[in-house]
């Protein structure tokens, strides 16, 4: 089945510095790639996703890269501020939806 | 619209015991995915459900299993419950079914087996 790496683990960042979560999946059957922040004591909730016929998307402060080739893909969170402190998982999914462990990003004010 | 409800918000149970959740999706949503998160293993993939038939199933033993009801509503089970099950039990519905669409996660049921 499909495995899902994510680093780093944790990332502490100052206030409008970026901040970049990397992951690696196995299945070369993904086509789809969704990242979700989930605050403390709240659900997961989409931020951004992308498909594997794009290689680059981008909303706001937040982009995603996806490398085919490479199997790995990226979440990249620019001018950073302290709400965006939060566990981020990235997801790779071809059937089911398998999720990386998780990071968990600190934005210092 | 309303989001996915999942009922109750918190258990106690006790070991040995059987447990049931409960999950209602988005209105019109008919896949609903089950999850299972835990400080230690992040999100863990336990069965997805699309027109009351399950379509994938993660590796969980035979204790967790589940159904869907022709309303799309969707029932989690855990019987013979050990200590190691405590974990937020999460549920998420997409609305056409399609793998490549969001899921949308519901606050989640905690269990704690005591």
């Amino acid at each position: 089945g499909e495995n899902v790496e994510q680093h780093p683990s944790t990332l502490s960042v100052q206030e409008g510095d970026s901040a970049v979560i990397k992951c690696t999946y196995s299945d070369s059957a993904s086509n789809y790639f969704p990242w979700y922040k989930q605050e403390l004591g709240k659900r997961p909730q989409l931020i951004i996703d992308i498909r594997s016929n794009v290689g680059e998307k981008k909303d706001q402060r937040i982009a995603v890269t996806l490398n085919k080739t490479a199997k790995h893909f990226s979440l990249h969170i620019t001018e950073t501020q302290p709400e965006d402190s939060a566990v981020y998982f990235c997801g790779a999914s071809y059937g089911k939806l398998t999720f990386g462990q998780g990071t968990i990003l600190t934005v210092h004010p | 619209k309303a989001g996915v409800t999942q009922t109750p918000r918190y258990l106690i149970k006790t070991r040995g015991q059987q447990v049931t959740l409960s999950c209602s999706p988005i209105s019109g949503h008919r896949s609903v995915s089950w999850y299972q998160q835990t400080p230690g293993q992040g999100l863990q993939f336990l069965f997805e459900y699309f027109s009351e038939t399950q379509r994938n199933k993660g590796n969980f033993p035979g204790r967790f299993s589940g159904r869907q009801f022709s309303n799309s509503r969707s029932e989690m089970n855990v019987s013979t419950l050990e200590l190691g099950d405590s974990a937020l039990y999460l549920c998420a519905s997409r609305g056409d079914g399609i793998t490549s669409s969001p899921l949308h996660f519901g606050n989640g049921t905690r269990l704690t087996v005591t």
